[in-house]
């Protein structure tokens, strides 16, 4: 079972829109979550973390942790034609004793202008 | 500060030989994992380096291994080279294992195996 599951998209919102971007894990032992934004061509960049239940924010980002769910989200606000990217949702399944980061293959998020 | 940086950036190999990447990460990072990204599998982990020591490994065959030498600097090795090994290979650095919020990824390297 894939322990990382992202929806592949392509998500396409209108500028100014919210964009939402959904992750669900396998692994209830997880205590680290991660968001990464890739742009074509380029490697990933850490635009968000979250370790504990509830919502954190980020200037227009807002990750979203529910570990009783297993779910964790993020929701761009005022897209923006820059948004435009693939984004990754990572976690740690090893519960901070084993770190390594185990990937979604990704949403790719387009906002039109 | 430098980024981390990856050498070379392309490559292109053939079948049943080897290659050598390369990882110089962030002055004062001593921490390097180092991924797989394919456009089937996403990003892997393959293993991660501290204090020379490889800390972790993915769930890759043994045609993959790696080393850290003193100066953090990390290499990886992949030998009898397969098409399913094309990829962009990157590495990322961070101070200490386990500060996700702090590794900071490299370029990657294209590697193309015909």
């Amino acid at each position: 079972q894939k322990e990382v599951e992202q929806n592949s998209g392509p998500l396409s919102v209108p500028e100014g829109a919210i964009a939402s971007l959904n992750c669900t894990y396998s692994d209830r032992v997880s205590q680290s979550f991660f968001w990464y934004r890739q742009y074509s061509g380029k490697s990933p960049e850490l635009i968000m973390s979250i370790y504990s239940n509830g919502d954190k924010e980020d200037g227009r980002f807002t990750a979203q942790l529910n570990k009783a769910s297993q779910y964790v989200s993020l929701l761009i606000r005022d897209s923006q034609p820059s948004d435009s990217a693939t984004y990754l949702c990572a976690l740690d399944p090893s519960g901070g004793s084993n770190y390594k980061l185990t990937f979604g293959k990704g949403t790719l998020l387009t906002v039109n202008p | 500060k430098a980024g981390v940086t990856q050498t070379p950036r392309y490559l292109i190999k053939t079948r049943g030989q080897q290659v050598t990447l390369s990882c110089s990460p962030i002055s004062g990072h001593r921490s390097v994992s180092w991924y797989q990204q394919t456009p089937g599998q996403g990003l892997q982990f393959l293993f991660e380096y501290f204090s020379e020591t490889q800390r972790n490994k993915g769930n890759f065959p043994g045609r993959f291994s790696g080393r850290q030498f003193s100066n953090s600097r990390s290499e990886m090795n992949v030998s009898t080279l397969e098409l399913g090994d094309s990829a962009l290979y990157l590495c990322a650095s961070s101070p200490l294992p386990g500060l996700g919020d702090e590794q900071y990824f490299g370029p990657g390297t294209r590697l193309t195996v015909t």
